[in-house]
C-alpha cells in the first residue's frame, strides 16, 4: 500500500457532463501521474505533475485537464465527458523522476460515460 | 522513442509448470525495465525492476526476469505456477526521464 487513494472508485455519467476524479497521497511524493487503462493498450499517460501547480501533458491529454494545488492532491477533470473516455483511470506517484525509481499505483476509478 | 512489445496477449499454463511471459523493448537510452502485475479489479503492483546492477533480477512471489541487451528482451519467468498467479502482467520501460511506456499486457491463466 503506497498511501494512494482515488475517489470515486466507480462513476457513471452522461455524455457532455463535467467529471472530476481525485487522487490523494499521504507519502509527500513530488511526482504524480494520471493514466487511463484500455484493453490491449496497457496504461497510457494522460497528465503528470512534478510539483504544486507544475503539470505537463502526457500521451493522451486531449479532453482532459489537471490541477494540483496541494502536494497531496492531484485532480483530473473531463470538461465534457465523451463515450471514448469510458475507461479505468489510475493515479500513480513516484519519489523522483530519474533513474529506476518505480511508480506506485492507486486502486483505480472505473468511469462509464453513457 | 521507446516502445514495449509483449509477445503474447494470453498465456495458459497448468499449476506447477513453468511460466514464461515474453517482453521485447526498444529504447534510445539505457533503460530501466519493470514488470507489474494486476489482479482482477485491482491496481498495479510492482513485481521487479532492472536497474543495470545485475542482468538477472529476482522479484516477489518467486518471479524473476533476465535482461538481455543483445536481444532487447526482458522476459519474466517463474519455475512453478500457482493458482494465485493468474492475473495480467505488464512489461514497462522507463527512459532517463519520468515517462513509463507500457506493453499491451499478458493475461496469465493457470489451470488446476
Amino acid at each position: 500500500d503506497a498511501g494512494i487513494t482515488q475517489s470515486p472508485r466507480h462513476k457513471v455519467t452522461e455524455t457532455g457532463t463535467p467529471v472530476t476524479l481525485r487522487c490523494h497521497q499521504t507519502e509527500n511524493h513530488r511526482y504524480m501521474y494520471w493514466y487511463r487503462q484500455d484493453p490491449g493498450h496497457g496504461l497510457r499517460l494522460i497528465h503528470y505533475s512534478y510539483g504544486v501547480k507544475d503539470t505537463d501533458k502526457g500521451e493522451v491529454s486531449d479532453g482532459y485537464s489537471v490541477s494540483r494545488s496541494k502536494t497531496e492532491d492531484f485532480l483530473l477533470t473531463l470538461e465534457s465527458a465523451t463515450s471514448s473516455q469510458t475507461s479505468v483511470y489510475f493515479c500513480a506517484i513516484s519519489l523522483t523522476s530519474g533513474g529506476a525509481y518505480e511508480q506506485y499505483f492507486g486502486p483505480g476509478t472505473r468511469l462509464t460515460v453513457t | 522513442a521507446q516502445s514495449v512489445t509483449q509477445l503474447d496477449s494470453h498465456v495458459s499454463v497448468s499449476e506447477g509448470t513453468p511460466v514464461l511471459l515474453r517482453c521485447n523493448y526498444s529504447s534510445s537510452y539505457s533503460p530501466s525495465l519493470f514488470w507489474y502485475v494486476q489482479h482482477p479489479n485491482k491496481g498495479l503492483q510492482l513485481l521487479l525492476k532492472y536497474t543495470s546492477a545485475a542482468t538477472l533480477v529476482k522479484g516477489i512471489n518467486g518471479f524473476e526476469a533476465e535482461f538481455k541487451k543483445s536481444e532487447t528482451s526482458f522476459h519474466l519467468t517463474k519455475p512453478s505456477a500457482h493458482m494465485s498467479d493468474a492475473a495480467e502482467y505488464f512489461c514497462v520501460v522507463k527512459d532517463a526521464g519520468n515517462m513509463l511506456t507500457f506493453g499491451g499486457g499478458t493475461r496469465l491463466m493457470v489451470k488446476p
